[in-house]
């Protein structure tokens, strides 16, 4: 089946800091999200994007869908930007996620 | 537009009970889909259900199973319950339209079992 990566694991940076999550992917997609899941467990939906470029305030994020990665940018980083980011593809009506990238922002 | 709705938030049972989950989809949304997320194991598919048929199912025991009812609304339920069953339970939503499949998650019920 389909494997999803992210990479780094982990990430701690200094609030003000700027960072970028990678997502590679093992087959074509046609559906890539980007979520972060909250302290509280609940997945947010940051960005659909299957191909090409998105921004939402201080995130964005691009897919090179024919390279198979994906890259979610986050500028200025802010303390509540910590927490989990996912990167998932649906695949047979399932959704494959990514292990995720755990941030860490420090104040 | 009301989001995903699981209910309930939080929940501890004993060992050997069994356990029933809900989530009400989007309005509109006929697929419903169900994750155990643990520290050790990540965010893993359970089933997936669309106008009342599961359509795919994960690598799970049969203690665990689910339906989902002519409104899309969708339970699951873990008979026998184990530690091990531990775990928050996210559920998520989605519609197909012109191929193109987005998913929105409900804000997940987290079952401690004792």
């Amino acid at each position: 089946g389909i494997q999803v990566e992210q990479s780094p694991p982990d990430l701690i940076l200094q609030e003000g800091a700027n960072s970028t999550l990678r997502c590679n992917f093992s087959d074509s997609v046609n559906n890539l999200q980007w979520f972060h899941q909250n302290p509280w467990g609940q997945l947010i939906n940051l960005f659909y994007i299957p191909s090409g470029t998105k921004q939402n305030g201080r995130l964005s994020a691009t897919t090179v869908a024919t390279e198979r990665y994906s890259l979610l940018y986050i500028s200025s980083s802010q303390t509540t930007d910590s927490g989990v980011y996912f990167c998932a593809v649906i695949r047979d009506d399932k959704i494959i996620f990514g292990k995720g990238t755990r941030l860490h922002i420090l104040p | 537009k009301a989001g995903v709705t699981q209910t309930p938030r939080y929940l501890i049972k004993t060992r050997g009970q069994q356990v029933t989950l809900s989530c009400s989809p989007i309005s509109g949304h006929r697929s419903v889909s169900w994750y155990q997320q643990t520290p050790g194991q990540g965010l893993q598919f359970l089933f997936e259900y669309f106008s009342e048929t599961q359509r795919n199912k994960g690598n799970f025991p049969g203690r665990f199973s689910g339906r989902q009812f002519s409104n899309s609304r969708s339970e699951m339920n873990v008979s026998t319950l184990e530690l091990g069953d531990s775990a928050l339970y996210l559920c998520a939503s989605s519609k197909r339209v012109q191929g193109n499949t987005e998913a929105f998650f409900g804000q997940g019920t987290r079952l401690t079992v004792v």
